[in-house]
């Protein structure tokens, strides 16, 4: 079975800081990682993923995440925050064999400070 | 278009009655996905339908049917709705087939109250 923890159901930061969101991630085949996002009110848009291949995977708005096998991590950064990154940021990871569901985390609510 | 589209996009419920959510896509997805979204619990799998003419159990399907009409539209019913389905839920959908994954797209969520 698949899980995925995140650690920090709030983190602030302020505007121009480092983004640093955590997830780890319990799997017992081979993982495919995804991090989505959700603006308020609206559904979740996916930021990155990872399959096989290179390990640190560029998504969209300047975001990147690093899977690292050893440490069952996949960890999402971003160098400089903007206050357009406020929202609720989700880990997720593909279930095992033939079925497609993910299997998300509890979320991690960022606020950008000004 | 439109990518996946819920209907209808609020609902307030009591206890006891029943309704159908619905959802629809235009991509021409083979799977199709029910989550439930409540406060720091994340998303939950209902059921999905992995083609057309199936469907299977997710993680929380108890007090929840689906019907996969035809490639385009998965239905949710909740035929004895009670406090505890108060959530938001979303319908999601990929493409592939057999052990190929392609990210799901998102609806944009049907918040429901049970009184």
């Amino acid at each position: 079975a698949q899980s995925v923890t995140q650690l920090g159901s709030h983190v602030s930061v302020s505007e121009g800081a480092l983004v640093l969101l955590r997830c780890n991630y319990s799997s017992s085949v081979p993982p495919y990682l995804f991090w989505y996002v959700q603006y308020p009110n609206q559904g979740l848009q996916l930021l990155l993923k990872y399959t096989t291949g290179a390990t640190l995977v560029k998504g969209i708005n300047g975001f990147e995440a690093e899977f690292k096998k050893s440490e069952t991590s996949f960890h999402l950064t971003k160098p400089s925050a903007h206050m357009s990154d406020a929202a609720e940021y989700f880990c997720a990871v593909k279930g095992g064999g033939g079925r497609r569901a993910l299997t998300f985390g509890s979320g991690t609510r960022l606020q950008v400070q000004p | 278009n439109a990518g996946v589209t819920q209907t209808p996009k609020f609902q307030v419920l009591k206890t006891g009655q029943s309704m159908t959510l619905q959802c629809a896509q235009d991509m021409n997805h083979n799977s199709m996905y029910w989550y439930r979204q409540d406060p720091g619990m994340g998303l939950r799998l209902i059921y999905y339908s992995a083609s057309e003419g199936t469907t299977d159990k997710g993680e929380v399907p108890n007090g929840y049917n689906v019907s996969r009409l035809n490639k385009r539209e998965f239905s949710l019913r909740l035929e004895s709705a009670a406090p505890s389905q108060t959530s938001v839920y979303f319908c999601a959908s990929s493409s592939g087939r057999g052990y190929t994954y392609n990210e799901q797209f998102f609806g944009p969520g049907t918040r429901l109250t049970v009184l």
